[in-house]
């Protein structure tokens, strides 16, 4: 196991729902990060939290909420999403955003959008 | 804006030789590249980080090189084996600590 964990790793909603994805990890780290992986699609970076602060929104829409209570615990809240919001969610996490470590990343939740 | 391309989508070799997967970036100068490896349905695993002043790295039988000038990098996995199969992910780090990915090479080792 990688140290961060991520629950749930099916999750099926409709475009009315609201759910939530969370991702913990226990290495100390003070980065976290949210990232969304479509077919044929490099992995896209969505938001980076360090130390509970947000320092990166890579233009995601505004029914993606995250949110970082502390640095081991990191949240992904969805609402009226679209089918095509349809990915594989990864969270990762790293020492400290501003150096060049490397990141672990979580196993990912698999969402479906009907 | 910055772009990293992995050579192809799928890499077939037979067991026992070595697989090269190449990385080009466009747009950018990054000081460190790192590759990940992926198994389906699982969230990428770290292998190998290299910075721009190294040649090259290597661990155990995987071996990366950086060239700054061909803005490329080369990730070779020598005496292949089937447990190799999996998607092989580059990325470049920028001075925050973002990770660009690229969309992955898909390697078969056949036994």
């Amino acid at each position: 196991e990688t140290g961060v964990t991520q629950t749930p790793r099916h999750l099926v909603m409709g475009m009315t729902n609201k759910k939530s994805l969370k991702c913990e990890q226990h290495l100390g780290h003070n980065a976290m990060y949210w990232y969304k992986q479509s077919a044929k699609k490099p992995l896209e970076l969505m938001f980076v939290y360090s130390l509970e602060e947000r320092v990166e929104n890579n233009s995601v829409p505004s029914r993606f909420s995250p949110e970082c209570p502390n640095s081991s615990h990191l949240f992904l809240h969805l609402h009226t999403l679209q089918p095509e919001d349809s990915a594989l969610y990864l969270c990762a996490s790293s020492q400290d955003h501003r150096l060049n470590t490397e990141a672990f990343f979580g196993q990912g939740t698999r969402l479906t959008v009907v | 804006s910055q772009k990293i391309e992995q050579n192809s989508e799928a890499l077939n070799i037979q067991e026992g030789k070595t697989a090269t997967l190449t990385c080009n970036y466009t747009n950018y100068s990054p000081a460190y590249l790192q590759w990940y490896r992926q198994d389906p349905g699982r969230g990428p695993v770290f292998l190998l980080l290299i910075r721009e002043n190294e040649k090259e790295k290597r661990k155990e039988r995987l071996k990366v090189t950086f060239d700054t000038t061909l803005k490329q990098s080369l990730f070779h996995i020598t005496a292949s084996q089937p447990a190799d199969s999996a998607t092989y992910l580059c990325a470049f780090t920028n001075t925050g600590n973002q990770f660009y990915f690229g969309t992955g090479t898909s390697l078969t080792v056949i036994p």
